[in-house]
């Protein structure tokens, strides 16, 4: 089957340090991404992995490791305007060609 | 750069209607990809176009149908509309071979 896994809510401080968590089970596996989606608007990317390690990007960073299913978000110096729905999606390219997305985890930053 | 756009933004529709919802393309953009996206979930994949083409299918019936034109442009059409059709749809489109989806406002559909 073909599932993705995150947690649905978390809470942090602004300033703080926050990782969310996905994990995945796909036919095929060409590629996981992060998008951003705040309340009524379009997702907007974040971040891509495809080789297993960490790509950092200003206050983001994302992680991927393929042998274990399994990615996470970082997002350091937490903003109020970061709290927004954050999804994970793999590419997968077995039969078909689709993107499959997680629910979001929608992550609420405190003053 | 004109990003991605779409159309009708809100539309409602009755059980049983059909829509069609359009969608222009980012310059440069050869792909389109279509998202069912309920409230609080996940975007649904429905199916990519590349060069008019349908090259993926998510696991929606044949009542969902679309069209890529020459130009990139592309439709979602929906048959038979049912309840749980109400949702928002979301378009995105992409470069050939490259990951990164940019995504349309959408276009928020209500089923009565």
């Amino acid at each position: 089957g073909q599932n993705i896994d995150q947690p649905t809510e978390m809470t942090a401080t602004e300033g703080a340090i926050v990782q969310i968590n996905c994990t995945y089970q796909t036919s095929g596996f060409n590629g996981l991404f992060w998008y951003q989606q705040h309340a009524g608007e379009a997702p907007t990317f974040l971040s891509y992995n495809v080789l297993d390690g960490l790509e950092e990007k200003g206050r983001f960073s994302s992680f991927l490791s393929r042998s274990k299913g399994y990615s996470y978000l970082l997002l350091k110096e937490l903003q109020m305007k970061d709290s927004a729905s954050y999804l994970c999606a793999v590419r997968d390219t077995s039969g078909t060609y689709k993107y499959i997305f997680g629910t979001g985890t929608r992550l609420k930053v405190l003053a | 750069e004109t990003g991605v756009t779409q159309s009708p933004t809100h539309l409602i529709k009755t059980r049983g209607q059909q829509v069609t919802l359009r969608c222009s393309s980012q310059s440069g953009h050869n792909t389109v990809s279509w998202y069912q996206q309920a409230l609080g979930q996940g975007p649904q994949f429905i199916f990519q176009y590349y060069r008019e083409e349908e090259n993926g299918r998510g696991n929606f019936p044949p009542r969902f149908s679309g069209l890529q034109f020459p130009n990139y442009s592309s439709e979602l059409n929906v048959n038979a509309l049912e309840l749980d059709d109400s949702a928002l749809y979301l378009c995105a489109s992409s470069p050939q071979g490259a990951g990164e989806l940019f995504f349309g406002e959408g276009s928020r559909l209500t089923v009565l």
